[in-house]
């Protein structure tokens, strides 16, 4: 019964391939996001998908590109990966009623580039 | 801009002892507060959060109130537990965008 889930958990690759990260919620919630975590545990928000369409998009390198087929899913695509992309990344989800506000998030995906 | 400064840490505490972890905020407009917090391994979960100036947020012990006059949101347990032991997220959102402004986190460890 999870909530927010990704894949994979753990990835580890070399500079300059290509990767994805993908994410499924079963809350039935419209907005999808993707959120970075450094080594110092800081958060800053990259994405932000509502039923598909993107409405967040902050300053992130173009070879970070989010696909969303549906409103369930929001995956995440980076290529050339560059060492400073290592962190923590995670998704969340939010549901459409504006008073409710809160983000549930997925477990994370620690990518290592070596 | 939206902003969010918490107290650095670690915060180290004995159990059983009193907590407070410092959380203020700058924003536009009128922002929700939140807690979240993170457990080793593990991703983040709402704690708590105040919709509204004066409002109370509370949840396993846990409790901030939402000061409108001095923009803060401190957190507060009045008995901590060494299961508490984790990093604290103060954060805010404003507007219809839903964008979490997240502080720097503050780590709590707790020792028998």
């Amino acid at each position: 019964d999870t909530a927010v889930s990704q894949t994979p958990k753990y990835l580890v690759t070399q500079m300059g391939n290509d990767k994805s990260i993908k994410c499924e919620q079963n809350l039935g919630h419209d907005t999808m996001y993707w959120y970075k975590q450094d080594s110092k545990k800081f958060l800053k928000i990259m994405f932000s998908y509502n039923n598909k369409e993107l409405i967040i998009n902050e300053t992130v390198p173009n070879r970070f590109s989010p696909k969303s087929p549906d409103k369930a899913h929001l995956n995440l695509h980076i290529n050339s990966l560059e060492l400073g992309d290592s962190a923590v990344y995670f998704c969340a989800s939010s549901p459409r009623d504006r008073t409710l506000l809160e983000q549930y998030f997925g477990p994370g995906t620690r990518l290592t580039v070596t | 801009g939206n902003s969010v400064t918490q107290m650095e840490g670690p915060v180290t505490l004995s159990e059983e002892a009193f907590l407070t972890i410092n959380c203020t905020y700058t924003a536009t407009g009128y922002p929700s507060l939140f807690w979240y917090v993170q457990y080793p391994g593990e991703g983040l979960q709402l704690l708590l959060k105040a919709t509204k100036a004066d409002d109370k947020g509370s949840n396993k012990g846990f409790e901030a109130t939402y000061r409108k006059e001095t923009t803060s949101f401190h957190l507060e347990k009045g008995s901590v537990q060494v299961s508490d032991s984790a990093v604290y997220f103060c954060a805010l959102v404003t507007g219809t965008a839903s964008k979490l402004t997240f502080g720097t986190g503050t780590r709590l460890q707790v020792t028998l």
